[in-house]
């Protein structure tokens, strides 16, 4: 498709339990965004990818949280041993460059029972 | 420490009248400013910027107006139409960096 991928859209798993969230950026787009939005929140700055390295990692919550990018493609966000405070809509965007619009995919609902 | 704030929650308009969204913020070193806009259950959609170095910016139904002194940014909307309602984000990045910062959204309700 034209637009950034997300999968999978729902994830729901117990507390305790590795995820790993991909996302497919739009084609041609060297940068790529991961976000949170928890309930009723704005969205919060996870990381930043420049084709395959990650200049700006500031947003990552602690060492439980990480995140790769193959090329100027495919990127996962892993988090390890979930925490019902982990449960949020994951979005993840891309833009031509880090000065264009960022064009967001639908996200991925994380819950942690 | 919420750098971006959208004070209203919620907003009410009728379908033909003017929809204006605010946005305040306080890093006086962002110098770029965005709109989104974001429907239940998709990502937020990108509407319009604006550099600092303008005070208004146009495209179609949406303008955006910055006051750098005020560090205040507002988005008018007319005339408002029932498909325009949505969550509306402001967000705001520095030069140097590439994240955005979000406010936390205002929902906007065109009614018939």
């Amino acid at each position: 498709g034209a637009g950034v991928s997300q999968s999978p859209s729902n994830k729901v798993t117990e507390k305790g339990k590795d995820v790993e969230l991909r996302c497919d950026p739009i084609s041609g787009h060297t940068a790529l965004y991961w976000y949170r939005q928890r309930l009723g929140q704005g969205l919060e700055f996870l990381i930043y990818f420049q084709g395959n390295s990650a200049p700006d990692k500031s947003g990552l919550p602690s060492d439980r949280f990480s995140a790769e990018r193959t090329g100027e493609s495919v990127s996962t966000l892993t988090i390890q041993r979930t925490q019902q405070e982990d449960s949020a809509v994951y979005l993840c965007a891309s833009s031509w460059s880090s000065n264009q619009p960022q064009h967001f995919g639908d996200g991925t609902r994380l819950s942690i029972l | 420490d919420q750098q971006v704030k959208q004070n209203s929650p919620s907003l009410s308009v009728q379908e033909g009248r003017i929809s204006i969204l605010n946005c305040d913020y306080t890093n006086s070193m962002f110098d770029y400013f965005l709109w989104y806009k974001k429907y239940p259950a998709e990502g937020p959609t990108f509407l319009i910027s604006i550099s600092s170095i303008k005070d208004k910016n146009e495209d179609g139904r949406f303008t955006v107006f910055l006051n750098k002194s005020a560090k205040h940014l507002s988005l008018h909307i007319v005339p408002s139409q029932p498909g325009d309602s949505a969550v509306y984000f402001c967000a705001a990045k520095t030069g140097t960096a590439s994240k955005l910062t979000f406010g936390t959204g205002t929902r906007l309700q065109v009614t018939l």
